[in-house]
């Protein structure tokens, strides 16, 4: 059964500050990643999809990479701010069946 | 506007009581899903249908109930059976594409609190 981690569960940066956030995942074949954000007490918003053919896909200031080889995706924040303050969670999808879902790395940025 | 709604935002269930919370879509997505956040516990998927007339369980449907008679609609019922009900609920909706599912859309949450 696939399995999604992320590490680390919380992290508090500068502002300013350049970030990885971490995923990794227990079976490759996998046919995309996601990258979603979460404010408190809010759904999810869907920050940067990589299909399984593609290495990284960019968004402004942040950039998600996947290694499916090895179960692994990073998402990099760039100059993070204030408003980058949210729970960053990843997803991966085995086909038509639903998401699996990491529980998240909660990120404050401080001012 | 495209998008999930869902309501209540919050919602108080007394003991015994059986509680609907709605989701609606005007996406035109093929599938809907319902899921579960408690803290530090992720996402845990309750109940989801890839077509009307038709819905499969996820990891923790006990205590749960669910209808897919309309495309936009997919609506979760809160039994009595449900002992610890307390939760932030999550509606989400995707396409369906030939190999794979594309990115899932997620409605605002009902937060549901025990009386």
């Amino acid at each position: 059964k696939q399995e999604v981690t992320q590490i680390p569960a919380a992290l508090s940066v500068p502002e300013g500050e350049n970030l990885v956030l971490n995923c990794s995942f227990t079976d490759s074949a996998i046919y995309n990643l996601q990258w979603f954000r979460q404010d408190p007490g809010k759904g999810l918003t869907s920050l940067l999809l990589i299909q399984s053919s593609q290495r990284e896909q960019t968004s402004g200031r942040l950039n998600a990479s996947l290694d499916k080889s090895s179960g692994r995706s990073t998402l990099y924040i760039a100059a993070s701010q204030p408003g980058d303050s949210a729970t960053y969670l990843c997803a991966v999808s085995e086909g038509n069946t639903p998401l699996v879902f990491g529980k998240g790395t909660r990120l404050s940025v401080i001012a | 506007d495209g998008g999930i709604t869902q309501s209540p935002k919050y919602l108080f269930r007394k003991e015994g009581q059986n509680v609907t919370l709605s989701c609606e879509q005007n996406l035109n997505h093929d599938a809907m899903y319902w899921y579960r956040q408690d803290p530090g516990q992720g996402l845990r998927l309750i109940y989801y249908s890839q077509i009307v007339n038709d819905f499969q369980k996820g990891d923790i449907a006990e205590g749960y109930s669910v209808s897919r008679e309309k495309k936009e609609s997919f609506p979760l019922t809160v039994t009595s059976a449900q002992k610890n009900p307390t939760a932030f609920y999550l509606c989400a909706s995707s396409t369906l594409g030939t190999l794979y599912q594309e990115t899932q859309y997620f409605g605002p949450g009902t937060r549901l609190l025990v009386l």
